[in-house]
């Protein structure tokens, strides 16, 4: 189906795990986003990218790594995770400035 | 740095009454101007959008939204709430092709 997804759904894992976050869109669109969603903060960019291999950091990028070999995916790497990054996780898309489109969300707990 | 200010991190309407959440943008030259909604436990979807054609801009599920430069605001309303109306409600902004920066969100409520 055309759109915008990520997986898992809901992650649990340890502090100090390394934990990857995926996100795939089928419309070949040139902006990919990650943000995170907690109370309080409203949404905060952590990182995106332009165009595969083109990537840039947000208002929140401690703590993570991104890559983009290919257009359609957006992989979100925590690779040491720490409690403070419990959060509700979220992809976008966008082509030039049309909508940006979000996926479902990743729910991640670190404990 | 061009930014989003929404007035009012909760609001409270009854069923059928008027819905108007405020938007407030920063900048000097208009910009490309969203309305997003985020219902429990799923992703951003779009409402509306402004893009520097009509400044009344029409929206999904009878939202619409008036952008005035002299007030530089993008306000969003609906003439009669329904229940499945209650969600999170963000407005963004879009300056140059990179990154939306978006507003703290407000939470509608609808009282029955």
């Amino acid at each position: 189906d055309a759109g915008i997804t990520q997986s898992p759904r809901y992650k649990i894992t340890e502090t100090g795990r390394q934990v990857t976050l995926m996100c795939h869109q089928t419309w070949s669109h040139s902006y990919m986003f990650w943000y995170r969603q907690d109370l309080g903060h409203g949404l905060r960019l952590i990182y995106y990218s332009a165009a595969a291999d083109i990537t840039d950091k947000g208002e929140v990028p401690d703590g993570y790594v991104v890559s983009r070999s290919k257009t359609e995916n957006f992989p979100l790497t925590l690779e040491s995770a720490t409690r403070s990054q419990t959060s509700v996780y979220f992809c976008a898309s966008r082509e030039g400035s049309d909508t940006q489109y979000f996926g479902p969300g990743t729910r991640l707990t670190v404990l | 740095a061009q930014s989003v200010t929404q007035l009012g991190s909760h609001v409270s309407v009854s069923e059928g009454a008027l819905v108007l959440l405020r938007c407030n943008y920063s900048s000097s030259v208009p910009p490309y101007l969203f309305w997003y909604v985020q219902y429990p436990n799923q992703g951003l979807q779009l409402l509306l959008k402004y893009t520097s054609a009509a400044t009344l801009v029409k929206g999904i599920n009878g939202f619409e939204a008036e952008f005035k430069k002299s007030e530089t605001s993008f306000h969003l309303t609906k003439p009669s709430a329904h229940m499945s109306d209650a969600a999170e409600y963000f407005c963004a902004t879009l300056f140059g092709n990179e990154k939306l920066t978006f507003g703290t969100g407000t939470r509608l409520t609808i009282i029955p």
